[in-house]
């Protein structure tokens, strides 16, 4: 069974276009993250949510809107979509309580590409 | 801020030999460091977790090591594979809190081992 999953695996749209990426995790975990990795394999936080509460929002573009049905699912939605947003995105989950607190796990990412 | 900074960015080794990868970070108030391996198009792998209070921990040929005074951190990997072939990453978590659960990623270290 797959930890961290994401879908769709690849993604290849139209500038303009609004896109989603899914996300689940069944580690039981509290708290769910976004991540994107640039052309140069950086790795740079977008959100997180502890519980369905929103506690993680940096600087990116509102066109990028974050929504958690429960603390198993976390989804990305992109709107007007740019091609600097070209990207890889990872979804990741940690539990913030207990053993190994805090320890990351990531889904397989979600490679988008605009044309 | 923080900021993470990981050398050498590339490594190349013959099968067997035992090697270390640095990590450094700024700001020494970290919550706790992580190491991960991203195999080319995966995800993260999380390999070892260590808290502040910790020192080291161990898995395997690996030993992470953790001195948050000096801003620290090295990862050994003994009796090197080909197999162990992968981008390797350090991550650090900057405390408990709100935006502080998330984690600042160095560049990586890109570990070639030749057979």
């Amino acid at each position: 069974d797959t930890a961290v999953s994401q879908t769709p695996k690849y993604l290849v749209t139209q500038m303009g276009n609004d896109k989603s990426i899914k996300c689940e995790q069944n580690l039981g975990h509290d708290t769910m993250y976004w991540y994107k990795q640039d052309s140069k394999k950086f790795l740079k936080i977008m959100f997180s949510y502890n519980n369905k509460e929103l506690i993680i929002n940096e600087t990116v573009p509102n066109r990028f809107s974050p929504k958690s049905p429960d603390k198993a699912h976390l989804n990305l939605h992109i709107n007007s979509l740019e091609l600097g947003d070209s990207a890889v995105y990872f979804c990741a989950s940690s539990q913030l309580a207990g053993v190994n607190t805090g320890e990351l796990f990531f889904g397989e990412g979600s490679r988008l590409t605009v044309l | 801020k923080q900021e993470v900074t990981q050398i050498p960015a590339a490594l190349s080794v013959p099968e067997g030999e035992n090697l270390v990868l640095n990590c450094s970070f700024t700001d020494s108030a970290i919550y706790n460091l992580q190491w991960f391996r991203q195999d080319p198009g995966k995800g993260l792998t999380s390999l070892l977790l260590i808290q502040s209070s910790q020192r080291e921990q161990t898995s395997g040929r690996l030993n992470a090591s953790l001195d948050k005074s000096s801003g620290r951190s090295t990862l050994y990997i003994a009796a090197s594979q080909p197999g162990d072939s992968a981008t390797y990453l350090c991550a650090v978590r900057r405390g408990s809190g709100g935006s502080n659960y998330k984690l600042t990623f160095g560049k990586g270290t890109l570990l070639t081992v030749n057979p």
